[in-house]
């Protein structure tokens, strides 16, 4: 089993519904994350959580929201989904206090809303 | 905002032949990541480095961290197709160790 394990995998929904896409992670990980990878622009970072108590904004945290149900679970929902945000969305886990923060990430769940 | 300038954006190549992809930011980073994404996965984590100056070899991967620590250099050699993906640089620093900055990546095509 991976890791970092995301669902769904693939979703296509309309503009105006809500979204839930969420991430579990086996790492024991205490730091969790969620990008956005869009073509040109790279990852970019919606939201972050480095305990289950913590919640962070990130760049591009407008329209989207965030829930820390365990450490293990770090879910992201689109409250009222629109096109462009359309994407490829990934999540992360990190832990340990020393040296760099590496990131694992799950496969990416591509979102598209039409 | 810590900003990480990576270049070239697009790269194709034939197998054999020897690259270099940049990564440069006006900012100082207590360390910098090397990752590499291949269609349907998320990045994997190529390398870390911490110190200025800093080189790491990977088998036919170089990397560098610059010796102010604000911009690193990937270097491959003798190319081979299966080192086709999306490299992407990523940064720590600006007050928080455990907030990633990433570059935009490079997309290198190895042609047989």
């Amino acid at each position: 089993d991976a890791d970092v394990t995301q669902t769904p995998r693939n979703r296509i929904t309309k503009t105006g519904k809500r979204i839930m896409l969420e991430c579990s992670q086996t790492k024991g990980h205490d730091r969790m994350y969620w990008y956005r990878q869009d073509p040109g622009l790279g990852l970019r970072l919606i939201y972050y959580s480095f305990d289950v108590k913590d919640i962070n904004k990130g760049e591009i945290s407008d329209g989207y929201s965030v829930s820390r149900q365990a450490q293990a679970k770090f879910s992201l929902s689109l409250e009222s989904a629109i096109p462009n945000q359309t994407a490829l969305y990934f999540c992360a886990s990190a832990g340990g206090s020393s040296g760099a923060n590496v990131l694992t990430f799950g496969a990416g769940s591509r979102l598209t809303v039409l | 905002t810590q900003l990480l300038e990576q270049s070239p954006q697009f790269l194709s190549i034939q197998e054999g032949e020897n690259l270099t992809v940049y990564c440069n930011s006006s900012s100082v980073f207590s360390s910098l990541q090397w990752y590499r994404q291949e269609p349907g996965e998320g990045p994997v984590l190529l390398v870390t480095v911490v110190t200025g100056g800093e080189v790491k070899k990977l088998k036919r991967l170089t990397f560098q961290f610059g010796d102010a620590r604000k911009d690193s250099s990937l270097h491959i050699t003798a190319a081979q197709p299966g080192d086709t993906g999306l490299y992407l640089c990523a940064g720590a620093g600006g007050g928080s160790n455990y907030k990633l900055t990433f570059g935009k990546g490079t997309l290198l095509t190895v042609n047989p």
